[in-house]
């Protein structure tokens, strides 16, 4: 079964500065895509990035870049020049390319931004 | 506004009642899910929808129901509520990958449900 690990319960950086999440995963499965999902206070779940295992480059949105290792199977998030807005719950989240809908989650890394 | 509304917000049920949560999408949107949130356990798929008339189990589907009539609706039915069933349900949905459109689903703003 997949399982995906975040190992840093909770981070925090200083307002503009960078920050790095992590995320390993762990299949046994060539095609997949992988996410990263944003968890304010207000509950809602927001798609920040997305990540296509079979495509090399490393997807960029904005402030919001990954490292992806296949190799490794590692999923980094790199957010860059932090905001107050970013402060939330962040959780990695795998999945199969094809088979089920299911979405294997990671349990989250809480960010704080220090002003 | 396009995306997924969930309702209620908030719900608080006795042991033994049942009660069906409320899920609707407007994006046109075949793929529709089902997740429980838990504290330090990241997000769970309880069941999930590839099409109207099609439906499937998760990886906890004990004690739910789930029927998809249409393309835009999904609703999640506890039928005998438990303690075990307090969480915050939060229902997705997204296109079918490989479609020329962006895969990834698109989240509600979450259901707390309280047990007692």
């Amino acid at each position: 079964a997949q399982t995906v690990t975040q190992s840093q319960p909770e981070m925090s950086v200083q307002e503009a500065e960078t920050v790095t999440l992590s995320c390993t995963y762990d299949t046994s499965e060539s095609d997949y895509y992988l996410f990263w999902y944003k968890q304010p206070p207000s509950r809602q779940m927001i798609l920040v990035i997305r990540q296509e295992a079979y495509k090399q480059q490393n997807a960029t949105e904005n402030r919001f870049s990954v490292n992806f290792q296949k190799a490794a199977k590692s999923f980094s998030l790199k957010i860059s020049d932090s905001q107050l807005g970013d402060a939330a719950m962040y959780f990695c989240a795998y999945k199969e390319r094809f088979g089920n809908e299911k979405l294997t989650f990671g349990t989250g890394t809480r960010l704080t931004i220090i002003p | 506004n396009a995306g997924v509304t969930q309702t209620p917000k908030f719900q608080v049920l006795k042991t033994g009642q049942s009660m069906t949560l409320q899920c609707a999408q407007d994006m046109n949107h075949e793929y529709m899910s089902w997740y429980r949130q838990d504290p330090g356990m990241g997000l769970r798929l309880i069941h999930y929808s590839v099409g109207a008339g099609i439906t499937d189990q998760g990886e906890v589907p004990n004690g739910y129901n789930v029927s998809r009539s249409t393309t835009e609706d999904f609703p999640l039915r506890l039928l005998s509520a438990a303690p075990s069933q307090t969480s915050v349900y939060f229902c997705a949905s997204s296109y079918p990958p490989g479609q020329g459109k962006l895969y990834g689903y698109t989240f509600g703003s979450g259901t707390r449900l309280t047990v007692v």
